[in-house]
C-alpha cells in the first residue's frame, strides 16, 4: 500500500536496551520527521531530515539517533532506552515542493520498563 | 518549545452545536495549519491558512487568522459524534524550519 508505515506498532523493552523504530514511505517526499507525543506535552520534534544523508536535531534529540541512507526510510534508534522515553512515536513526511501538509504514520507505542 | 498554544485544552459539546478552538502563537508565520487526531491514530491535515489570508472555509470547517494578535480559531459547525478527536494547530514559521505543534484541544461531541 502507498503511504507511510511504521513498525513495530507496539513495543515493550527494558531499560538499557537498544530499540529501533522504523519508518517507511512510498511517496519519495524529501522531508521526514520523528515526533514523540506525551500527555501534557503535545507533539515534540525529535529529529528531522531534509533529504538522504541530511539530518537535524529537533526539540528533544537527546538519547536518540537517526540515519537516512535512503529517501524512503528514516529509522529512529534509542541507543540505551530509559523509562522517560516511554511514549508514542510518530513519523511524518513532507513534500517540499508543496510545503503544505505533513503526512503522519500510525505511530509506535513504546513502553520502557 | 511549543509555538502554538490551543485553548481550551478540552471541550465537550452536544451533537449539532458548534465547536470553537483557539490557537495563539509567538513569532511571525508563513502559514498556520490545523490537524486532527483520532484516538490511537496519527495526525491528519485539515486546513491551511496563509499569513496573508484572514479566513478560510472547508466543508464544516472555518478557520480565521489574525496576525496582529498572533491567533487563529477553528470553528466546526453542526458537530457530529465523529468529530470527537484532538485538534492541533501547527505553525510554519519560515524557510526550512519544521512545523511547530501546539498541545492540542480535546473535543468530545456527545450524541
Amino acid at each position: 500500500d502507498a503511504g507511510i508505515t511504521q513498525s513495530p506498532r507496539y513495543k515493550i523493552t527494558e531499560t538499557g536496551r537498544q530499540v529501533t523504530l522504523m519508518c517507511h514511505q512510498t511517496w519519495s517526499h524529501s522531508y521526514m520527521f520523528w515526533y514523540r507525543q506525551d500527555l501534557g506535552h503535545g507533539l515534540r520534534l525529535i529529529y528531522y531530515s531534509a533529504a538522504a544523508d541530511i539530518t537535524d536535531k529537533g526539540e528533544v534529540p537527546d538519547g536518540y539517533v537517526v540515519s537516512r541512507s535512503k529517501t524512503e526510510n528514516f529509522p529512529l534508534t534509542l541507543e540505551s532506552a530509559t523509562r522517560s522515553q516511554t511514549s508514542v512515536y510518530f513519523c511524518a513526511t513532507l513534500d517540499v515542493a508543496r510545503r503544505e501538509e505533513q503526512f503522519f504514520g500510525p505511530g509506535t507505542r513504546l513502553t520502557v520498563l | 518549545s511549543q509555538q502554538g498554544e490551543e485553548d481550551p485544552q478540552a471541550l465537550s459539546i452536544q451533537e449539532g452545536e458548534n465547536a470553537t478552538m483557539n490557537c495563539s502563537y509567538k513569532t511571525s508565520i508563513n502559514n498556520l495549519q490545523w490537524y486532527r487526531q483520532n484516538s490511537g491514530r496519527g495526525l491528519v491535515h485539515l486546513i491551511l491558512i496563509r499569513s496573508n489570508e484572514r479566513e478560510k472555509h472547508s466543508g464544516r470547517l472555518r478557520v480565521t487568522l489574525d496576525t496582529s494578535k498572533k491567533s487563529s480559531s477553528l470553528l466546526i459547525t453542526a458537530s457530529r459524534a465523529a468529530d470527537t478527536a484532538s485538534y492541533f494547530c501547527a505553525t510554519d514559521n519560515s524557510g526550512n524550519t519544521p512545523l511547530v505543534f501546539g498541545k492540542g484541544t480535546r473535543l468530545s461531541v456527545i450524541a
